[in-house]
């Protein structure tokens, strides 16, 4: 079975630009994590979709970010305008049900590099 | 709210020696707990996970880890590591109440195994 998909796994682009992340979890997993990894912060919960709604996005650092899930297959994060300090790992995540108790899936993560 | 410390940011350690990773939480109630292993440019993936009963939890790779609720403490172990060990190491904690709980993870530990 496939697992997450995320695209790209490199971004490098210039301070002001749009940069948008995609995510496909895996089929049949109803919630869906954008975390962030960084050396300085370690790994962030950005925002939390559980079936298609986003229910916690307290971790969305400013209003340059935002996230949509139109549908259960697709997910995208967008940073407009980015900045050299949205450099990071971004990891898209999966899973079953909506507590914690079932095990997160992630994706092998979106290296965005701001110059 | 919960805190995960993990106070080795690296353990060396010659292969086919036993290593111990150490993880204590802090939390008001009862929690869940994992561990997740990131190999290089790659995503988190699930070693091992107490949601209850026995307090020693075995994983994938011949990983275990011990839940000690007086001491908070939920170490990795493993009897005898690999060269294919090497990776950073994340202990994570959520409560374990229904419905959506953020998970929090730790700072992580890298393993690094010496031939």
């Amino acid at each position: 079975d496939a697992g997450v998909i995320q695209s790209p796994r490199h971004e490098v682009t210039e301070m002001g630009q749009e940069v948008t992340l995609r995510c496909k979890p895996i089929s049949g997993h109803n919630s869906l994590f954008w975390y962030r990894q960084t050396m300085m912060r370690g790994l962030e919960l950005l925002i939390y979709f559980n079936n298609n709604v986003p229910i916690d996005d307290s971790g969305m650092p400013e209003d340059r970010f935002s996230a949509k899930m139109p549908n259960a297959s697709f997910s995208t994060l967008k940073i407009q305008p980015s900045e050299p300090r949205d450099s990071a790992v971004y990891f898209c995540a999966s899973s079953m049900g909506q507590g914690m108790a079932g095990e997160l899936f992630f994706g092998e993560g979106s290296r965005l590099t701001v110059l | 709210a919960q805190s995960v410390t993990q106070l080795d940011s690296q353990v060396p350690v010659f292969e086919e020696a036993p290593v111990e990773l150490r993880c204590n939480y802090s939390s008001s109630v009862s929690v869940y707990l994992f561990w997740y292993v990131q190999y290089p440019n790659q995503g988190l993936q699930l070693l091992l996970k107490y949601l209850s009963g026995s307090t020693l939890v075995k994983g994938i790779n011949g990983f275990e880890a011990e839940f000690n609720k007086s001491q908070t403490s939920f170490h990795l172990r493993k009897p005898s590591v690999h060269i294919s060990d090497t990776a950073e190491y994340f202990c994570a904690v959520s409560p374990n109440s229904g419905g959506y709980q953020k998970v929090t993870f730790g700072t992580g530990t890298k393993l690094q195994v010496i031939p």
